[in-house]
């Protein structure tokens, strides 16, 4: 799997836009971009997924750039309840012995504030 | 609702025993996997389940054990040669068809006295 590299902090007023970063310069032409979220002391939740196009489901937009070495989460109006700690994960889909083996790295601490 | 449910949510035990966590999920998904968090750290693979009676070592399977005997179980033991069994475990499941959009449970917690 392409290795992720994502900023271990971020801070973001409650009702603005929150664009968390994400590089993964060696990812392959057959490798999606997965982002979770971890809430403190639950289990981490599935946000969005892409390969190569633009995404964009009720929670969040996904924003892949064109040469797929970096992406972008965009949480369009951050509240209270998106503070937690966001994965950025690249993985091929699934197949074989892949089939759902995710590597969860440290991720990005999110903070939004009042 | 459907979902995944794990117990018990907090769970003592004293150096040397044995304990095993529950996982149980109502969403016909086809795989199950467990993993470990410890503080500030991302997950670790454990174990996981692409089908019933079969399952594969994850990355840190030593002092683990884990059975399949129904679609919807997936049991985990900490058994006491695991030496440092203090974590947050959490169990997941998914279907093959989106194999990699894990859902996962609200984890159990476990401390070892």
């Amino acid at each position: 799997d392409a290795k992720t590299t994502q900023p271990p902090s971020m801070d973001c007023a409650e009702g603005r836009a929150a664009n968390l970063p994400c590089n993964h310069s060696t990812i392959s032409g057959n490798e999606y971009v997965y982002w979770y979220r971890q809430i403190h002391s639950q289990g981490p939740q599935y946000i969005i997924h892409g390969l190569k196009n633009n995404e964009t489901n009720e929670m969040a937009s996904l924003i892949i750039t064109e040469d797929r070495k970096s992406s972008t989460l965009i949480l369009p109006h951050a509240t209270l309840r998106d503070t937690a700690v966001y994965y950025c994960i690249v993985r091929v889909r699934a197949g074989g012995t892949s089939y759902g083996k995710l590597t969860f790295g440290q991720g990005t601490i999110l903070t939004v504030h009042p | 609702d459907g979902g995944i449910t794990q117990s018990p949510k907090y769970l003592f035990r004293k150096e040397g025993q044995n304990v095993t966590l529950s996982c149980e999920q109502n969403l016909n998904h086809d795989a199950m996997y467990w993993y470990r968090q410890d503080p500030g750290q991302g997950l670790r693979l454990i174990y996981y389940s692409q089908i019933v009676n079969d399952f594969q070592k994850g990355d840190i399977a030593e002092g683990y054990s884990v059975s399949r005997e129904k679609k919807e179980s997936f049991p985990l033991t900490v058994t006491s040669a695991q030496k440092n069994p203090t974590a947050f475990y959490l169990c997941a499941s998914s279907i093959e068809q989106k194999a990699n959009v894990l859902t996962f449970g609200a984890g159990s917690r476990l401390t070892v006295l």
